[in-house]
């Protein structure tokens, strides 16, 4: 079955520390996104990705890194300089022209 | 970054009761979209909207595009207990951009 998956389900990061979170499609969609949930707040989004080699940054970019080398894979650093990193990310997708976004199922990371 | 306004952003229902939810915004929008996501997991699309006054149901979930383009409402008539989630609405400002900004969210709970 098509999908898109996140891993790990549970990340704990100590501080000053980068750790990368992994988002794989296997929806052949060109489009894929990166949001970040907390609680009360609507989705937020990081990164987006349009086509292989090309991101763009989104409304709170800053403390993420992103790279997009494959079609299929879209994974997102947490760098040391995001100041409050503890948050739900989830991964999207989005094919050609379609309207509304495939979600993974999310990584929730926290910072001990 | 810009977030629409969810109304309630939580309620408490009986089983068999209908519940009534909206978004709104100050922007006009061109698309509307209704998800749900169920405790840590991803939001799942549940309706798509694309024409002012527009009205379009899904099983017992029905949305509204608002005649303004400045709202949108979700209604779930019947409720069960599998109803129970958060509900976010997303907006996208200008057409083609795939770009959606995403409500706060209602948190729905459903008693038996």
């Amino acid at each position: 079955d098509g999908g898109i998956t996140q891993s790990p389900k549970y990340l704990f990061r100590k501080e000053g520390q980068n750790v990368t979170l992994s988002c794989e499609q296997n929806l052949n969609h060109d489009a894929m996104y990166w949001y970040r949930q907390d609680p009360g707040q609507g989705l937020r989004l990081i990164y987006y990705s349009q086509i292989v080699n090309d991101f763009q940054k989104g409304d709170i970019a800053e403390g993420y890194s992103v790279s997009r080398e494959k079609k299929e894979s879209f994974p997102l650093t947490v760098t040391s300089a995001q100041k409050n990193p503890t948050a739900f990310y989830l991964c999207a997708s989005r094919a050609t022209g379609a309207e509304g976004y495939t979600f993974g199922s999310g990584t929730r990371l926290t910072v001990v | 970054g810009q977030q629409l306004n969810q109304s309630p952003q939580s309620m408490f229902i009986q089983e068999g009761e209908d519940v009534s939810m909206n978004c709104t915004s100050s922007s006009i929008f061109n698309t509307w979209l209704w998800y749900k996501q169920d405790p840590g997991e991803g939001p799942v699309l549940l309706i798509a909207l694309y024409k002012a006054g527009e009205l379009t149901s899904n099983g017992r979930l029905t949305a509204q595009f608002g005649i303004t383009r400045k709202d949108s409402f979700l209604n779930i008539s019947a409720s069960i207990p599998s109803d129970v989630g958060i509900y976010f609405c997303a907006g996208q400002l200008t057409s083609g951009t795939y770009k959606y900004i995403f409500g706060t969210g209602t948190r729905l709970k459903v008693l038996a």
